[in-house]
Order: C-alpha cells, then sequence, then structure tokens
C-alpha cells in the first residue's frame, strides 16, 4: 500500500527557532515529492522536487529530497509566527495524477 | 485574476439529498482535481481531469461524479448524500500535470 508518513505529527517552537519536518514515503512509480502549507483554509503549493540532493529555497524555506532513502526534509529558518500552519507533504506517481498525501505536521511558532 | 473558486463555501444536508459542487479557474489550466480533506485523514483525491472533455477516477470515488464542463469548470456531484461524505472539499487545478498547484477555498458539507 502506498503510503507517505510525516513526523512529528506536531511541533511547538519559539519565534526565531529553525525547525525541520520529516516526510517518508513508501511509494510505487514515484515521479516527484511536494510540500504544501495549510493555514486555515486551503493548502498553499511551496515546492516540487523531483531529483536527489538538489535544494530548492524560498526565502527561509528550504527542503531536499533523498531518493535512495525515500525521504524529504522541510526546513524553516528563524521562524515567525505566521509560518504556524499546517505542512502537508505529497508523492506524485507516474502514469496517473494521483497524490498520495501524508496526514501533515502542524507547526505553533509562538512569540 | 480570481484563481480557483468554489461554491457554495458551506452547506447542510440530509441524507438522501443531492447537491453539485461547483469549480472554476480563470488561470487556463488543464488539470483540475477535487479531494475531500477529513481530520486524520489528510487529502485524498476524489476525481481529476487531465484535460477538457476527460475525468479519471482518484482514490475514494465512490458516491461522487464529475464533470469537465469546459477548460475553466469541473463540478462533483453527489447523487444520494451519506453522512460518511460530511468532509471539506476542495478543488484545485494546475498547467502541469502531477501537481495541484492551485486550490480553491473549499466548501464544508455536512451531511445529517
Amino acid at each position: 500500500e502506498d503510503k507517505v508518513v510525516q513526523s512529528p505529527l506536531s511541533l511547538v517552537v519559539h519565534e526565531g527557532d529553525t525547525v525541520t519536518l520529516n516526510c517518508s514515503y513508501e511509494v510505487t512509480n514515484f515521479r516527484s515529492l511536494l510540500w504544501y502549507k495549510q493555514e486555515k483554509k486551503a493548502p498553499t503549493f511551496l515546492f516540487m522536487l523531483t531529483s536527489s540532493g538538489i535544494e530548492k529555497k524560498s526565502g527561509r524555506l528550504s527542503s531536499i529530497l533523498d531518493k535512495k532513502e525515500l525521504f524529504s526534509i522541510l526546513n524553516i529558518t528563524a521562524t515567525q509566527t505566521g509560518d504556524s500552519a499546517i505542512y502537508l507533504c505529497a508523492v506524485a506517481q507516474g502514469g496517473s495524477e494521483k497524490l498520495v498525501f501524508g496526514k501533515g505536521t502542524k507547526l505553533t511558532v509562538n512569540p | 485574476n480570481a484563481g480557483v473558486t468554489q461554491t457554495p463555501k458551506f452547506q447542510v444536508l440530509k441524507t438522501g439529498q443531492s447537491m453539485t459542487l461547483q469549480c472554476a479557474q480563470d488561470m487556463n489550466h488543464n488539470s483540475m482535481y477535487w479531494y475531500r480533506q477529513d481530520p486524520g485523514m489528510g487529502l485524498r483525491l476524489i476525481y481529476y481531469s487531465a484535460s477538457e472533455g476527460t475525468t479519471d477516477k482518484g482514490e475514494v470515488p465512490n458516491g461522487y461524479n464529475v464533470s469537465r464542463l469546459n477548460k475553466r469548470e469541473f463540478s462533483l456531484r453527489l447523487e444520494s448524500a451519506a453522512p460518511s461524505q460530511t468532509s471539506v472539499y476542495f478543488c484545485a487545478s494546475s498547467e502541469a500535470r502531477w501537481v495541484s498547484e492551485f486550490f480553491g477555498p473549499g466548501t464544508r458539507l455536512t451531511v445529517l
């Protein structure tokens, strides 16, 4: 059975801390891995990773994929209260449009 | 440029009633998707449409039908609502395949 597992399930930090969110997967016919941020409403697309070892960066957020060990990490440096959200990891499978989502990591950044 | 819009925002149905959730995007995207999100279950794909005139089943299609009316619009129909269909429904679209890039604001559906 295809699965995507995120850890930790929840995390509470203080502003300025650096956090690392984990995503491991067991999915047939892997195509790419995606990260989303979900605040109160709809998910917002952050990154898509297809190749191992190539870091994607956007401001204080960065992510990297390890296709050999089947995991990805999302790093957030110098966290702010606006980073508080649920971070979702999903894996796209070749041959279909299906995205397999993890259950998310709930990040709370306290002032 | 409104992005992805969904109507209605909230809906309460009785078991057995039918309804259609509407989704439209103004970005000229080929791919559109319907997801449901339940507590502790994450997002699950119901149906998708890779291009105008085509639709395919996702992970949890039972109890739903879809219609890709044109390139802009992709509707989701519940023919006979059941309490198990209580959920938040999201529509998404993207230019590229295999990535749901833009999500609508969601429809919160309760079936009594």
